[in-house]
């Protein structure tokens, strides 16, 4: 299986939104509503920002929203903070496996 | 709070084994589906295998499939993953994770083990 599909990189400055497109396919994203985000500082594990597409876990800001339309999966960030520089990456169950996306650094102008 | 330390990383040549270890605390380890989850140098997050609850159920990514070997021991809080047959493209940081409770998702991250396969 091929890694799910994310812009390189997305760019903003602080209080703006940007947005991040994940896409797979009706074997992945399409066919289950088991997206999950993370986002990663550089020499760090990744942290759980959105799960089941459009959930947040505790303690996570909800200036981190999640959506999905078909095969197209997104994260929102609203009202970007410098903290919020980082690689993101989508993630969807696949009936056996999980799948990644490509990663997308986002940058705080 | 959940706690997950990878150890048995280092530098292996190509065509030799290596085993993992992760060593869990703060959760009720037997109750939840573990996976390993892996990140070459300078490169995204690859899924690589997973392991039910119970130990019953495991589940492999292709690239790994008869080389690599996911299980875990309940009673010692412990999960493995044994490496055969290492080629130079299993270079990566290896992963410890631990579900959320929805199952779906990886809520809870070790360190990383560095696992280099060099000729």
């Amino acid at each position: 299986q091929s890694a799910l599909t994310q812009p390189r990189s997305v760019s903003g400055s602080p209080g703006q939104s940007v947005a991040i497109s994940c896409t797979g396919t009706s074997a992945d994203v399409g066919h289950y509503n088991y997206v999950s985000w993370y986002q990663q500082h550089p020499d760090k594990a990744p942290k759980v920002m959105i799960y089941d597409v459009t959930q947040r876990p505790s303690g996570v800001p909800d200036r981190f929203s999640g959506s999905k339309s078909g095969n197209t999966a997104s994260l929102t960030i609203s009202g970007l903070q410098a903290e919020d520089e980082a690689d993101y990456y989508c993630c969807s169950f696949a009936g056996t496996s999980y799948i990644f996306g490509t990663g997308t650094k986002v940058t705080v102008l | 709070q959940a706690q997950l330390v990878e150890s048995g990383g280092g530098v292996v040549q190509t065509g030799r084994s290596l085993r993992l270890s992760c060593a869990a605390s703060g959760f009720t380890f037997s109750r939840y589906t573990m996976h390993w989850v892996r990140q070459a140098p300078g490169k995204g997050l690859e899924w690589v295998a997973a392991i039910s609850f119970e130990g019953s159920l495991k589940y492999h990514v292709d690239s790994v499939k008869g080389r690599f070997t996911i299980s875990r021991d309940n009673s010692k809080d412990t999960l493995f993953l044994q490496m055969n047959s290492l080629r130079s493209e299993d270079t990566a940081v290896y992963y410890c994770v631990r579900v959320l409770e929805s199952d779906y998702g990886f809520q809870y991250w070790g360190q990383g083990t560095l696992v280099t396969v060099s000729s």
